[in-house]
């Protein structure tokens, strides 16, 4: 299993300022991903972090909004740019479980606790 | 379009009793499907994994089934607990590259 810490883990900015999400994992990891939880929503994915490589984003968000970095295979930056009130939502990182020293993935993901996120 | 259901409403139960929720797909084809465990401020907890060749799996008292000529996939928690109270969230994997899409979630509420 992996340990995730995420923080912060909430927050209440200002509309226009942005906002920087770390989250640590405690074992090296090939693949990190940024979740979006809207209220009364589901998840959304909204990037593939890789070490080594520029994130990839699914549709619906981009770099500009959403700059991730990964400078290595335990570590990850998610920043929330240019808020808006539509930004305030649960932000997630997530792990895959891998074994065998990375060789087997078993599919399912470990998340950290998240952070809210409130655009005043 | 693809889409991924879950009952919206809330599961109200009673403790002892078998609470069953349902997770329907369309447009998709998944090699499996997950079940996770959403606590009020927590990231949600895997829980449990079924292959498309499988048609149930156990975990103590959780049992899940998978039809795909359905699209459906049936979570059941046996002989529910107050703290069984939490939402549930069924997920799958359209990439096969662990990119989950997941449903909204059922809130299960066990009352004593």
């Amino acid at each position: 299993s992996a340990v995730i810490s995420q923080k912060p883990s909430r927050d209440i900015c200002q509309r226009g300022t942005s906002l920087t999400i770390q989250c640590q994992v405690d074992s090296q990891v090939t693949m990190m991903f940024w979740y979006r939880q809207q209220p009364g929503q589901s998840l959304t994915l909204i990037a593939t972090a890789n070490q080594g490589s520029e994130a990839t984003y699914e549709s619906g968000f981009v770099i500009d909004k959403f700059p991730i970095s990964r400078p290595n295979l335990t570590f990850s930056t998610l920043t929330v740019s240019n808020m808006s009130p539509e930004d305030s939502s649960i932000y997630l990182c997530s792990v895959e479980d891998r074994q065998g020293g990375g060789l087997t993935t078993n599919e399912k993901l470990f998340f950290g606790s998240g952070t809210q996120l409130s655009v005043l | 379009s693809q889409k991924i259901e879950q009952n919206s409403e809330a599961l109200n139960i009673q403790e002892g009793k078998t609470a069953t929720l349902t997770c329907n797909y369309t447009n998709y084809s998944p090699a499996y499907l997950q079940w996770y465990r959403q606590d009020p401020g927590r990231g949600p907890v895997f829980l449990l994994l079924i292959r498309e060749n499988e048609k149930e799996k156990r975990k103590e008292r959780l049992k899940v089934t998978f039809d795909t000529t359905l699209k459906q996939s049936l979570f059941h928690i046996t002989a529910s607990q107050p703290a069984d109270s939490a939402t549930y969230l069924c997920a799958l994997d359209p990439t096969g590259f662990q990119k989950l899409v997941f449903g909204t979630g059922t809130r299960l509420l066990v009352s004593p």
